[in-house]
C-alpha cells in the first residue's frame, strides 16, 4: 500500500470548514483513498473513500487531485465532536479484505 | 447497522495470567476479522487477520503463541493474551468486514483496554 503524509495537528474554529490534507504521491492506479477518524479512546470510524472522483456523503467531502497524488478531506461545518485523529489510508483492498495500515494521522482540534 | 462489540471494555489482570477478549459482529456476518493494538499516543498496529474457520495470519513480530486468535463463527472472534506481562498493556481493537459487494469499509469495535500489573 502506498504511504501517506499528513500534518500532525490542525486547529479549526467551530462552525467553519475543516480541510485536512493528505499526500500520497506513490499511489498506484488500483488504490483507493480512505479516511477514518478516531475519537479519543474509541475505535476508528469510517468517514469516506474514493478512487478518482470527488466524493461527498453526510459526513464529509473528499477531493482528490487529478494526478491522485494528494487529497483533502473537508468537514463542512466542524463541531466540537469532530475533534479526533483523522487517518488517510491508501489501500487496494477496496473494502476490508486486508488489514489497514494506519499512519500517525492528523489530530484535528475544533476550537469553540 | 454494522455494529461491532467488544467485551470486556477494560480489564486489569496480574502478570502471568491469561486474558480473553471477545469481538462480535452484532448484525452482520463477518467473513474477516482483524485485531489491532494501540499503545498510548501511538497509531493502531495490525496484529493479525482471521477468517472464519481457518487459522489466523499474524503480522511480522507478533507472537502467535502469545496472542491466540479463534474465529469460530461468522459473528465471533476471540483474542487471548497468554501469560500477560506489563508490556502487553495496551488498547486492543478489533474490526470486521464482509464479502458483500457493497461493503467498502471495516467496522471497528470500541476497543478493550488491557492493564497488566
Amino acid at each position: 500500500d502506498a504511504k501517506t503524509t499528513q500534518p500532525p495537528s490542525m486547529d479549526c474554529a467551530e462552525g467553519r470548514a475543516a480541510n485536512l490534507p493528505c499526500n500520497h504521491s506513490t499511489i498506484s492506479g488500483n488504490e483507493y483513498v480512505y479516511w477514518y477518524r478516531q475519537i479519543h479512546s474509541q475505535g476508528p470510524q469510517y468517514i469516506i473513500h474514493g478512487l478518482k472522483n470527488n466524493e461527498t456523503n453526510e459526513m464529509a467531502s473528499l477531493i482528490i487531485t487529478e494526478d491522485r497524488k494528494s487529497s483533502t478531506l473537508i468537514l463542512p461545518h466542524a463541531t466540537l465532536r469532530d475533534t479526533a485523529v483523522y487517518y488517510c489510508i491508501v489501500t487496494d483492498s477496496g473494502g476490508g479484505a486486508d488489514g489497514l495500515t494506519f499512519g500517525k494521522g492528523t489530530h484535528l482540534i475544533i476550537q469553540p | 447497522g454494522a455494529v461491532v462489540s467488544q467485551h470486556p471494555s477494560w480489564v486489569i489482570c496480574k502478570s502471568g495470567t491469561s486474558v480473553k477478549i471477545e469481538c462480535r459482529s452484532l448484525d452482520f456476518q463477518a467473513t474477516t476479522m482483524f485485531w489491532y493494538r494501540q499503545f498510548p499516543k501511538q497509531s493502531l498496529m495490525l496484529m493479525a487477520t482471521s477468517n472464519e474457520g481457518s487459522k489466523a495470519t499474524y503480522e511480522q513480530g507478533v507472537e502467535k503463541d502469545k496472542f491466540l486468535i479463534n474465529h469460530a463463527s461468522l459473528t465471533l472472534s476471540t483474542l487471548t493474551v497468554t501469560s500477560a506481562h506489563p508490556e502487553d498493556s495496551s488498547f486492543y481493537i478489533c474490526s470486521a468486514s464482509t464479502e458483500l459487494p457493497w461493503s467498502y469499509e471495516q467496522y471497528f469495535g470500541p476497543g478493550t483496554r488491557l492493564t497488566v500489573t
